[in-house]
């Protein structure tokens, strides 16, 4: 089975912050990495699919990038909209995800 | 409108059994690979499982800890995936979201996403 790890697990940061995340995966899975963001009693949405290409309707602060074990999301200008935890999950074989990285006010 | 809407949740002892159901609305479900991810208390996502599309097989996948417990099924004429639980241990207490899997050559994710059912295994 294929291992996600990210970081930081945690971080503060204030609007209009650049933010950056890093996750890695225990081996190479090409660009099969998605991106995810999730907020308190809600259901996980889809921010970036194969490593960089951004989900219809989601602002173009995000980006992704990377490609083989390791990538990164940015969040260019922090938006307080954006203070959520974010998840990466490779799709490459049997799906897993990273354990989250929460992004609080700081 | 397009939606998941997941049912079936509750509390049930250890060892017991559960069904869960995902009602899908306005897609064509009979083409879509439908999964399972569940999100225990406090803590991240777990992907539980999949069914793809009968085009496609119609096949099963699970992941380690529920393989042999838990069994997923679709009835594409009612629009409806489910995720019957058996012999259930205090660690599969979760909230349990079924999800859309879009799948290409080089493309597969999770986009469409249900609001969740909470199970609760306890004494």
């Amino acid at each position: 089975d294929i291992q996600m790890t990210q970081s930081p697990s945690s971080l503060s940061a204030s609007v209009g912050d650049r933010v950056t995340i890093t996750c890695r995966a225990s081996q190479s899975i090409s660009s099969y990495l998605n991106w995810y963001q999730q907020k308190p009693g809600k259901a996980p949405k889809l921010l970036i699919y194969a490593a960089s290409s951004l989900q219809s309707g989601v602002p173009s602060r995000f980006s992704g990038s990377g490609s083989g074990t390791d990538f990164t999301l940015t969040i260019s200008s922090l938006q307080p909209e954006d203070f959520a935890t974010y998840y990466c999950q490779q799709s490459y074989s049997t799906p897993s995800f990273g354990p989250g990285t929460k992004v609080d006010i700081k | 409108e397009v939606q998941l809407v997941e049912s079936g949740g509750g509390l049930v002892k250890p060892g017991g059994s559960l069904r869960l159901s995902c009602a899908a609305s306005g897609f064509t479900f009979s083409n879509a690979w439908m999964s399972w991810v569940r999100q225990a208390p406090g803590k991240g996502l777990e992907w539980v499982g999949r069914i793809k599309s009968k085009t496609d097989g119609g096949t099963t996948d699970y992941a380690a800890p529920v393989k042999g417990r838990f069994t997923i099924s679709r009835d594409d004429s009612k629009n409806t995936l489910y995720l019957q639980m058996n012999s259930l241990k205090t660690e599969d207490t979760a909230v349990y979201y079924c999800t859309t899997e879009y799948d290409s050559s080089d493309e597969r994710y999770f986009d469409l996403w249900g609001r969740g059912t909470l199970v609760t295994v306890s004494s």
